[in-house]
């Protein structure tokens, strides 16, 4: 079964770091794109970035850049998302998500088909 | 960053209905398009990739159209369990950024 298994809920204060992780199971995990993806309480998705763990190349949305680091080792099959100094504002679930190529006549497309079940993360002084 | 548009923000509807969910992007981004389903403390499911194209094991009252700024959500026949949030997502950023719309959600009536 192809899944993509994300770290437990945090409870953080204001300042510390933290990194979450996703571990992939049942594909190929240096062969697809993984991306980042924030859900504010009752709001809704953001995309934060994307890596690719055959190469570590790293894409960061604008509103992210400078603010996350995502990082992999693909030698365990797992993405990171991590923070070096959290605010109150980063309280919010984060999701990992698998981006599968559809070969289709002219293009080649993209759709995020298998996602992890998404990390809790509470930042609270 | 290319802003994606949804509309509504929310619908009620019921069982039985034909809903369309739009969605507009601020540049054209040919059928580089998804649509993903949200339920209450789920994960995302995608739903329709190239814009048109049904994800396997997704039933086939879902479905898509559009291209290039304007694309449609459709679900022909409302049922219990499609009772949840859509979401738009292009996936055409050369720098791979693929932003969401706001979302979508549908209530009963």
């Amino acid at each position: 079964e192809v899944q993509l298994v994300q770290s437990g809920a945090e409870v953080k204060k204001p300042g510390e770091s933290l990194k979450i992780s996703c571990k992939g199971s049942g594909y190929r995990f240096t062969n697809f794109w993984i991306g980042w993806v924030r859900q504010m309480p009752g709001k809704g998705l953001e995309w934060m970035g994307i890596i690719y763990p055959g190469d570590s190349d790293t894409r960061y949305s604008p509103s992210f850049q400078g603010q996350v680091t995502i990082s992999a080792d693909k030698s365990i099959s797992t993405a990171y998302l991590q923070w070096s100094s959290l605010k109150a504002s980063d309280t919010a679930m984060y999701y990992c998500a698998r981006r599968s190529v559809y070969d289709l006549p002219l293009y080649n497309y993209y759709g995020m088909d298998v996602w992890g079940q998404g990390t809790a993360v509470t930042v609270s002084s | 960053d290319i802003q994606m548009t949804q509309s509504p923000s929310s619908l009620s509807t019921s069982v039985g209905d034909r809903v369309i969910i739009t969605c507009r992007a601020s540049q054209s981004i040919n059928k580089f398009l998804n649509w993903y389903q949200q339920k209450p403390g789920k994960a995302p499911k995608l739903l329709i990739y190239a814009a048109s194209s049904l994800q396997s094991g997704v039933p086939s009252r879902f479905s898509g159209s559009g291209s290039g700024t304007d694309f449609t959500l459709t679900i022909s026949s409302l049922q219990p369990e499609d009772f949840a949030t859509y979401y738009c997502q292009q996936s055409y950023s050369s720098s791979y950024s693929y932003t969401f719309g706001q979302g979508t959600k549908l209530e009963i009536k």
